[in-house]
């Protein structure tokens, strides 16, 4: 099984500033399966990255993904107001499909 | 639109079984996997399985196999997650979600509380 570690637990930052995002596997994801979610308390989790890097649709250009392999990261950009929430990870390359225990990132 | 409604919130005494659905609409259903993952009070996310509606065919994590029985009726286009053996730790929020890129769909949830 693969184990995805996120980090920080948490993030704490002001509006305008830059949030970066980590998680590790323990192995290597196949074919870079890999999404992130966004999830605002009592709502259902949102895909904002597939495929490591791709947008899903909707998603502004200042929320992007990268990494491969084990490293994967998640950068969002000039944050605002409703980018404040719960992230994870996810990788669907070898089942289970596990998630990561997610990054809060909170308002400083 | 695409839309996936489930049942209502449920409780259930340790050791019973628990059945919740999850009925599809604004797509053909059998064109995509179903998956549960659920969500316990104040914790992260845990993916459960998945079932191809198509064939009827499954795939569960090793947590919960044997415990676990994912089903479908494509007549109504519903897919059903069964889990048995109640524990109080299976209190959770349970979705289903159709998760094939680009677009993620997830039902609003239902909440399953386990007590006696």
């Amino acid at each position: 099984e693969i184990v995805l570690t996120q980090s920080p637990g948490t993030l704490s930052l002001s509006p305008g500033e830059t949030a970066t995002l980590s998680c590790r596997a323990n192995q290597s994801v196949r074919s870079n399966y890999l999404s992130w979610y966004q999830q605002k308390p009592g709502q259902a989790p949102r895909r904002l990255i597939y495929d490591g890097y791709s947008r899903a649709i909707g998603i502004p250009d200042r929320i992007s993904g990268s990494g491969s392999g084990t490293d994967f990261t998640l950068t969002i950009s000039r944050l605002e107001p409703e980018d404040f929430a719960v992230y994870y990870c996810q990788q669907h390359g070898s089942s289970p499909y596990t998630f990561g225990q997610g990054t809060k990132l909170e308002i400083k | 639109q695409v839309r996936l409604v489930q049942s209502g919130a449920d409780v259930e005494k340790p050791g019973a079984s628990v059945k919740v659905s999850c009925k599809a609409s604004g797509y053909t259903f059998t064109d995509y996997h179903m998956h549960w993952v659920r969500q316990a009070p104040g914790q992260g996310l845990e993916w459960m399985g998945w079932i191809n509606p198509k064939s009827g065919g499954t795939n569960y994590a090793q947590k919960f196999q044997g415990r676990v029985t994912m089903t479908r009726d494509t007549s109504i286009s519903t897919a059903y997650m069964e889990l048995s053996r109640l524990k109080s730790d299976d209190t959770a929020v349970y979705y289903c979600a159709r998760l094939a890129v680009p677009l993620d769909y997830w039902g609003q949830g239902t909440l399953v509380t386990v007590s006696s």
